[in-house]
Parts: C-alpha cells; sequence; structure tokens
C-alpha cells in the first residue's frame, strides 16, 4: 500500500531559524507530493507540490524537493516567523487514484 | 468560487443521535472526500467518491453513510452517534487532472 511517513514533532525554533521537516514515503505507483499547512482552526490548505522527479516546489519561502532515489520530499525554510506556526502535512495522490494518503502532521512553533 | 463548504461548523450530540454532515463544493471536482482529524492521529480517510453514483471505503469507515447523486454534494450521515466520533470533520475535493486537494473549514462535532 501508500504510506507517507513524517518527522514527529512538534518542532519549537526561533525566529529566523532554519526550517526541515522530514517526509519520505512508499507508493505503488508514481505520485504527486504535496505539503499542506494547517492554521489553528482552519481545514488544510496547499503550500506547495511537485509532481515528478527533480521538481522543486516552492511558495512563501518554503521548499521542497522530490527525490525519487530516496523517496522523500523533505520541507525547508532558511528564516521561519511566528507566522509560520502551523501544522504542516506531506501527502501522496497517486495519478487517477481517488484518495490522497497524508502523513500524521508536524506541529511547528515559532518563538519571537 | 466558494470553494469547498461545510455546514454546520460545530455540533453536539447526545449519543445515539443521527444527523447528517453537509459538503458541497462549486468546482466541478469529480473526486471528494470525507476526513476526520483527532489529536496525534493526522488525517484518516472515511469514504470517498471519484464522481457522482459511485462511493467507496476509507480506512475507518465503520458507524458513516456516504452517498453521491450530485456532483457539487458529498454529505456524510452518522447513523447512530457514538462518543467514539467525536473529533473534527473535513471535506475535500479535487479535479480529475489536478492532484493537490482543496480543503473545506470543518465540521467539530461533540458526542456525549
Amino acid at each position: 500500500g501508500n504510506s507517507v511517513t513524517q518527522m514527529e514533532g512538534p518542532v519549537t525554533l526561533s525566529e529566523e531559524a532554519f526550517l526541515t521537516i522530514n517526509c519520505t514515503y512508499t507508493a505503488t505507483g508514481y505520485p504527486s507530493l504535496f505539503w499542506y499547512v494547517q492554521y489553528p482552526g482552519e481545514g488544510l490548505q496547499l503550500l506547495l507540490k511537485a509532481t515528478k522527479a527533480d521538481d522543486k516546489g516552492s511558495n512563501k519561502g518554503f521548499e521542497a524537493t522530490y527525490r525519487k532515489e530516496t523517496t522523500s520530499f523533505h520541507l525547508e525554510k532558511g528564516s521561519v516567523q511566528v507566522s509560520d506556526s502551523a501544522v504542516y502535512f506531506c501527502a501522496l495522490t497517486l495519478t487517477n487514484a481517488g484518495k490522497s494518503t497524508f502523513g500524521d502532521g508536524t506541529t511547528l512553533t515559532v518563538k519571537p | 468560487n466558494a470553494g469547498v463548504t461545510q455546514t454546520p461548523k460545530f455540533q453536539v450530540l447526545k449519543t445515539g443521535q443521527s444527523m447528517t454532515l453537509q459538503c458541497a463544493q462549486d468546482m466541478n471536482h469529480e473526486y471528494m472526500s470525507w476526513y476526520r482529524q483527532d489529536p496525534g492521529m493526522g488525517l484518516r480517510l472515511i469514504h470517498y467518491s471519484v464522481g457522482a453514483g459511485i462511493t467507496d471505503q476509507g480506512e475507518v469507515p465503520n458507524g458513516y453513510n456516504v452517498s453521491r447523486s450530485t456532483t457539487e454534494d458529498f454529505p456524510l450521515r452518522l447513523l447512530s452517534a457514538a462518543p467514539s466520533q467525536t473529533s473534527v470533520y473535513f471535506c475535500a475535493s479535487r479535479g480529475f487532472h489536478a492532484y493537490e486537494q482543496y480543503f473545506g473549514p470543518g465540521t467539530r462535532l461533540t458526542v456525549t
């Protein structure tokens, strides 16, 4: 089956620190990969995506590169802000699949 | 576009009561899904649909029914509410050729 494994949280950083949240996956086919973000009291929203190997997704200073050889899609940001405090989910979707597979989420807290 | 809408936002039920959580999308998406989110357990798929008239079970379908009579609507019915169904419920949709999910704002359900 398909699965997504994320770095366990919670993660607490100081403002302007470097962020890495690890994500690895197993899939029976060739997936598209995603990072979603959930702010308190809200639903998930797409942060970035990559649809093929070596693609780099980026948005709002966050980046992740689709690494097929290591089946990974690690999320990075060079300088986090307090407003980045949220829960981050790694996910995959297979071509023509009706459903997506999500990791358990990583809670990030950024302190001033 | 309203995107994905869910009603109600909050609900309190007594054990044994039934209710329907509503979900609608105005993006003409083929795929729709229901997830529940519990602390420390990430997102778990309840049911999903790949088009009007077609539904399938996810990983935690027991105690829930769905139907998809139109492309726009995908209601989730709780047959006889139990305290174990206390959770936050999210509806999501995506188009056939795009793999990212669009999430609703969620329904927070408490069963006493």
